[in-house]
């Protein structure tokens, strides 16, 4: 299956963590990304995890991945008003030859309150 | 100095015609992208080139054509449009086709009436 789920919404207090959680389903996807899609604009890579990663960590943003449940999650420290967006997770599953591609989760709106 | 650009932004148009929708890179890229964001924000992939050859080809009806003329461009026509092709069409960009760090154009939101 190729289905990337994720929550739709999550709603969080300027200041405090966001988590955003996802689940995929290949377990030979090498890749595994975040992407950032502000209102009326196009997707923006966040930051990405090699599948043979734990953890990685890029100033406010936290990656964890756990290869074993097919679970990602994105934390955002001290989250403020400009993170509210949508975010989308992505898995890089092979096509045809040696080309890949992202299959993305539904997406969930991350929403700031101050 | 934009990086994936698209034009139009925006496109309101008739059921039955025809229109086409234009993307350019300037990162050197090899690998250009078609997706389509319906009214849910669900994305989906329509089609990959990677060096002008046509390497994805998803499950997409055939009055969508794309064309690559060079490595920086791809464009995408549309053949008697219909209600359900309303959407937002993004064009992205990479470099090779393993690693899929892509990178996506601000996208042309398509309506028919």
């Amino acid at each position: 299956g190729e289905d990337v789920e994720q929550s739709l919404f999550l709603s969080v207090r300027e200041g405090d963590s966001s988590v955003i959680n996802c689940t995929y389903t290949d377990s030979s996807s090498t890749y595994l990304y975040w992407y950032k899609q502000e209102p009326g604009a196009g997707l923006q890579l966040l930051t990405y995890i090699f599948s043979n990663m734990d953890m990685k960590q890029d100033q406010r943003l936290t990656v964890l991945l756990n290869k074993k449940d097919k679970h990602l999650s994105l934390r955002i420290a001290d989250t403020q008003t400009g993170d509210s967006a949508i975010y989308f997770c992505a898995e890089s599953l092979r096509s045809s030859g040696s080309a890949r591609q992202l299959t993305f989760g539904s997406g969930t709106q991350l929403t700031v309150l101050p | 100095d934009t990086a994936v650009s698209q034009t139009p932004k925006y496109l309101v148009t008739q059921m039955g015609n025809d229109k086409s929708i234009k993307c350019e890179q300037n990162l050197g890229h090899d690998t250009m992208y078609w997706y389509k964001q319906d009214s849910k924000k669900f994305l989906k992939i329509m089609f990959s080139y990677n060096n002008k050859e046509l390497i994805i080809n998803e499950t997409v009806p055939n009055r969508f054509s794309p064309k690559s003329p060079d490595k920086a461009h791809l464009n995408l026509h549309i053949n008697s449009l219909e209600l359900g092709d309303s959407a937002v069409y993004f064009c992205a960009s990479s470099l090779g086709t393993l690693t899929n760090e892509q990178y996506f154009g601000p996208g042309t939101r398509l309506t028919v009436t």
